[in-house]
């Protein structure tokens, strides 16, 4: 079986500052997931990436940048961390379309 | 566009009731339906799909989900739940674009 690995588990951060979190998975999946999870709002997709260097924006980019160098991981940047962000991020990973997804435990960010 | 709707925020039953999660959807072409499962502190598990085919799928653990297009919707039903069930389940809707779109989530409550 495989795995997907979130670092680091807990981020904090000031308000306005760059942050970067990071995904890697060793199931050899094509398409990589990167969600925010509000308390009461479920997931919402930020961004997702169907092969090595593709990105594509989901419902909730604005404020993140993403970046695929490779198959395995998949990181996402905060651009201006704000307090309103607080949330939990989730990674994921597929084969397909039409296959279960993978999730990681999960990224807690913090903004003081 | 598509939209996952969850009615229920929270469900409480006691242990050996039998229990259904409901999940409505809105999109016209053919779509990609499944549940999964997020215990306290943790990740979300894939708990069964539904792409085509007979209506209602089995999944782990007991749970099943009947498919309905005039309905629009794929329910989640237990027939006698365990105190372990407790936890919160989010329906997910894919139409091939390999963008998975989650609904709010019902947290479920087994009360011993």
């Amino acid at each position: 079986g495989g795995i997907i690995t979130q670092t680091p588990k807990f981020l904090i951060g000031q308000e306005g500052q760059k942050l970067t979190l990071k995904c890697q998975q060793n199931f050899n999946h094509d398409t990589m997931y990167w969600y925010r999870q509000d308390s009461g709002k479920g997931l919402r997709l930020i961004y997702y990436s169907i092969t090595e260097n593709d990105l594509q924006k989901g419902d909730l980019s604005e404020g993140y940048d993403a970046s695929r160098e490779k198959k395995s991981s998949f990181s996402l940047t905060v651009t201006s961390a704000q307090k309103n962000e607080m949330a939990v991020f989730l990674c994921a990973s597929t084969i397909g379309g039409d296959t279960e997804v993978f999730f990681g435990k999960g990224t807690r960010l913090t903004v003081v | 566009t598509q939209t996952v709707s969850q009615s229920d925020a929270h469900v409480t039953v006691f242990e050996g009731d039998s229990v259904e999660l409901r999940c409505n959807y809105s999109y016209g072409g053919s779509i990609y339906l499944s549940w999964y499962i997020q215990h306290h502190g943790h990740g979300l598990q894939f708990l069964l799909k539904y792409y085509s085919g007979n209506p209602v799928v089995q999944g782990v653990n007991g749970f099943e989900a009947e498919f309905s297009k005039s309905d629009s919707s794929f329910h989640l039903r237990k027939a006698s739940v365990h105190w372990s069930d407790s936890a919160v389940y989010f329906c997910a809707a894919c139409t091939g674009y390999q963008n998975f779109y989650f609904g709010k989530g019902t947290s479920l409550t087994v009360i011993p």
